[in-house]
């Protein structure tokens, strides 16, 4: 198994351009997350989804969007880049054994740079 | 809130057990305490989790405190690959967001 792959690993922007960030998991994983991480700062969650179909904001969702057509995959749609979304992404998939343990798989990541 | 706190670093000469602690006094009854680790810049991975009971892994133990408000991570014998971010987090209820706090900077002495 691959895990979870993320695509690009680098990205640099200009402002108000658009890009999406790719993230493939190949472990049948209903859950998957995006994060981001700034310089020095922990993991904020920007959106997650329980399901193909299903997908809900998580702590700072504005300025992305996403969508979840199969099971593998969860693409980050960032419409209009500002400097603020600068960061590290990473998109984690899980799924809950029994008693509802959750362990999430991690990607390596996408460092995105706006100018 | 689900909301965990933790020192922001510590140090521990390698070979010697590294004691990690977390604070998660809001934890609702049936959540679980997980710990992650993040190396550089590379994607965080996971260490160990618990609910109640004491945990232990090849990695490392998990102690959770009988009232649940906090647990302490046991690296038993710390090695220089051990420095690392140390994250505990817990789901916040009734949702499936996890909150990733700043978390603790081990770095592993020689």
């Amino acid at each position: 198994n691959a895990g979870v792959t993320q695509t690009p690993k680098f990205r640099i922007l200009k402002i108000g351009q658009s890009m999406t960030l790719q993230c493939t998991q190949d472990m049948n994983h209903n859950y998957m997350y995006w994060y981001r991480q700034d310089p020095g700062m922990g993991l904020k969650l920007i959106y997650y989804s329980v399901g193909a179909g299903i997908t809900d904001k998580g702590e700072v969702p504005n300025g992305y969007n996403v969508s979840r057509s199969t099971t593998e995959d969860f693409p980050l749609r960032l419409e209009l880049a500002a400097p603020s979304q600068t960061s590290v992404y990473f998109c984690a998939s899980s799924s809950p054994d029994p008693g509802n343990q959750e362990t999430q798989y991690f990607g390596p990541g996408t460092r995105l740079l706006v100018l | 809130d689900a909301k965990t706190t933790q020192p922001p670093s510590m140090d521990c000469a390698e070979g010697r057990a590294a004691n990690l602690p977390c604070n998660h006094s809001t934890i609702s009854g049936n959540e679980y305490v997980y710990w992650y680790r993040q190396i550089h810049s590379q994607g965080p991975q996971y260490i160990i989790h618990g609910l109640k009971n004491n945990e232990t892994n090849e990695m490392a133990s998990l102690i959770i405190t009988e009232d649940r408000k906090s647990s302490t991570l046991i690296l038993p014998h710390a090695t220089l690959r051990d420095t690392a971010v140390y994250y505990c987090i817990v789901r916040v209820p009734r949702t499936y967001k996890y909150i990733f706090g700043t978390g603790t900077r081990l770095k592993v002495l020689a």
